[in-house]
């Protein structure tokens, strides 16, 4: 079946602009995860969603971050004013039900470069 | 320090030789264990997925945990040049996902032909 999706692939801004990044999970997952990647970091999770509820918002970044999700399926993360620290490929990942044992599956990404 | 230690390589290896890729971890509410692979430009893929000491197998691939010491290894056997990627070591704790996965920086391995 069709695995996590993620929209734009690469996503090329200036700074100050707002991007919205989309994810479609796979079909029937109900728990939701973005996670940012960068060369300095690594892997960081950032938010999760239990149904369209992202009840700690506490691992965004910053308030120029902020996600939703509608219908208990896509979710969009969007970044405010974007700043060039905000450069980094952005990953969904989805999960069948939020629970620590549970396989998280990824998408491939979206590359943003903030210019 | 960070939670999750990982050497980022890269580890170069010829082909067919055994590999060892490690992570040492500090915070022992981690539980759940698991090893992804990423390839470049793509998302990392599910390897293996541990939650107890020990070791689990699965084919080429052996995944071990000491809780006691923190520490958890990933050996690939009869390494082939496809398993050139990025190794990522990833953990999580008890109770429920919230917490999201913690991840090692990821060991960028080259197997030469």
């Amino acid at each position: 079946g069709a695995g996590v999706s993620q929209s734009p692939s690469n996503k090329v801004t200036e700074k100050g602009k707002d991007v919205e990044l989309r994810c479609d999970p796979i079909s029937g997952h109900t728990a939701l995860y973005w996670y940012r990647q960068s060369l300095g970091q690594g892997l960081e999770f950032l938010i999760y969603f239990q149904g369209n509820s992202a009840p700690d918002k506490s691992g965004l970044p910053s308030d120029r971050f902020s996600a939703e999700r509608t219908g208990g399926s896509v979710s969009t993360l969007t970044i405010q004013r974007t700043q060039q620290e905000d450069s980094a490929v952005y990953l969904c990942a989805s999960s069948l039900v939020l629970a620590s044992e549970d396989t998280q599956y990824f998408g491939p990404g979206t590359r943003l470069t903030v210019l | 320090q960070k939670e999750v230690e990982q050497d980022p390589g890269p580890l170069s290896v010829p082909e067919g030789a055994i590999v060892s890729l490690n992570c040492t971890y500090s915070n022992s509410a981690f539980q759940y264990f698991m090893w992804y692979r990423q390839y470049s430009r793509k998302g990392p893929e599910l390897l293996m997925y541990t939650y107890s000491s020990g070791n689990k197998e699965d084919g080429r691939f052996t995944a071990q945990v000491d809780k006691s010491s923190k520490y958890i290894s990933l050996f690939i056997r009869d390494s082939q040049p496809s398993d050139s990627a990025t190794y990522l070591c990833a953990m999580i704790v008890s109770g429920g996902g919230a917490d999201g996965l913690t991840f090692g920086k990821g060991t960028h391995l080259i197997i030469q032909p």
